[in-house]
């Protein structure tokens, strides 16, 4: 089974703070996404990566950036928190073959006061 | 644009027959995947369609018409814990490589007794 984890489930920070979510997966995957989950909007893509030290935007970047050193680690780093940024954050892998799909992991969510 | 739509609610009773709606217009297409995500849990991978027919996977099925930019999941022999989101997501044109999906907002599920 695919198993791709999240570093924590639950997580509070203050505003400013820099933060830094870890996302790890199992299965020598190269796609690699960071997606934020909020009631209404839906899921939508913050960033992916395609491989390693590779990055690309997804639809909602400001405010984030992301590293992936090694093909199994990508993460997704808050530069200076800000309360619209509480939300649902989660982690996608997938290979990089049309017909597959993406694995998510349990997802963290975070609260900025 | 690039928009994927699906009815925000529906409702069913234990037992019955849904079919979830889903259209689409992309820039491209290279496959369409559908998802189940259960309360405060991650999305699950329920199928995927790249060619235009009917997959069919136990009590679940799901359409695909590409000149129509349609598809439609089915669910037989509703349960309860069928009760969830349910998420269509488009490959579009350049995707192939990096996995990336266009996500709609979900259709949330309540299946009553």
């Amino acid at each position: 089974d695919v198993k791709v984890t999240q570093s924590s489930r639950y997580l509070v920070k203050r505003t400013g703070e820099k933060v830094f979510l870890e996302c790890v997966q199992d299965m020598d995957h190269e796609n690699m996404f960071w997606y934020r989950q909020d009631p209404g909007l839906g899921l939508r893509l913050i960033y992916f990566s395609y491989d390693v030290k590779m990055k690309e935007k997804g639809d909602i970047p400001e405010g984030y950036s992301v590293s992936r050193e090694k093909k199994e680690r990508f993460s997704l780093i808050l530069e200076s928190a800000s309360t619209n940024q509480t939300s649902m954050y989660l982690c996608a892998s997938s290979l990089w073959e049309n017909n597959q799909p993406q694995h998510f992991g349990d997802g963290t969510r975070l609260s900025i006061l | 644009g690039q928009n994927i739509d699906q009815p925000t609610e529906m409702t069913a009773t234990e037992g019955a027959i849904v079919q979830i709606n889903c259209t689409y217009q992309t820039s491209g297409f290279n496959g369409l995947f559908w998802y189940q995500q259960h309360a405060g849990e991650a999305p699950t991978f329920l199928s995927y369609n790249v060619l235009d027919g009917l997959e069919e996977k136990g009590r679940f099925s799901s359409f695909l018409s590409r000149s129509k930019g349609y598809s439609y999941l089915l669910l037989k022999e509703l349960q309860m814990k069928d009760s969830a989101s349910y998420l269509c997501a488009v490959r579009g044109h350049g995707s192939s490589n990096t996995g990336k999906l266009i996500f709609g907002q979900g259709t949330t599920l309540q299946v009553k007794p």
